[in-house]
């Protein structure tokens, strides 16, 4: 597709449950990007793929967030044993190897 | 550790009125600078950006943006809002290190515009 897709784009969770979250980056975009974005703040970083090779997971709050991006284009944002605090928008981004970064419309997760 | 700081969290203005939305970084280092803009429901746009160059930018839709180095800042301007601009402005930045590294946000300027 054109751009940045997520699904799916609304989950309601329970307390306790396991979630997986989608990315399908624009084709040829070898960097892709994860972020959190709760309510009434701006974006944080999650974690970082340069192809299939996550380089940087400095932002995943817990072991209980896990990604991957096993052949360098999907991507797949695991959330176990969700909690409440988890609720957000997970929000999925990606670029060439320099230039400009392109989010999807993301993920709204809440734990209820 | 690099931070955003968006001075005005929400902003009302009326129609024609001119726009200007704080942007402060603090980095020792060379950065990228980026303004995104989320209109309700939709997804973060990029609005402009500066790398290197010109540090006066412009951007879709009648913006502009000032790199000034030695405030570090990246104010956002635009010299007659429309209600179409009502949305959430988030300033960015990244390190200039020739890699899409990742950005980090302010927590965003929300902007009403009333007709």
């Amino acid at each position: 597709g054109a751009g940045v897709s997520q699904s799916p784009r609304y989950k309601v969770a329970k307390r306790g449950q396991d979630v997986a979250l989608r990315c399908d980056p624009i084709s040829g975009h070898v960097s892709l990007f994860w972020y959190q974005q709760a309510l009434g703040q701006g974006p944080e970083f999650l974690t970082y793929f340069q192809n299939e090779a996550q380089l940087d997971k400095s932002g995943l709050p817990s072991d209980r967030f896990f990604a991957e991006r096993p052949e360098g284009s999907v991507s797949t944002l695991k959330i176990q044993r969700t909690q409440q605090e988890d609720s957000a928008v997970y929000l999925c981004a990606s670029s060439l190897p320099v230039g400009t970064i392109y989010f999807g419309e993301g993920s709204w997760l809440t734990v209820v | 550790a690099q931070s955003v700081s968006q001075h005005n969290h929400h902003v009302i203005l009326s129609e024609a009125a001119s726009l200007e939305l704080g942007c402060n970084y603090s980095y020792g280092g060379t950065v990228n600078l980026f303004w995104y803009v989320q209109y309700p429901g939709q997804h973060l746009q990029l609005l402009l950006k500066y790398f290197s160059g010109d540090p006066l930018v412009k951007g879709i839709k009648g913006f502009e943006a000032e790199f000034i180095k030695s405030k570090f800042s990246f104010n956002l301007r635009k010299p007659s809002v429309q209600w179409s601009d009502t949305a959430e402005y988030f300033c960015a930045v990244s390190h200039s290190g020739g890699g899409a590294d990742g950005l980090t946000f302010g927590k965003g300027t929300h902007l009403i515009i009333q007709p």
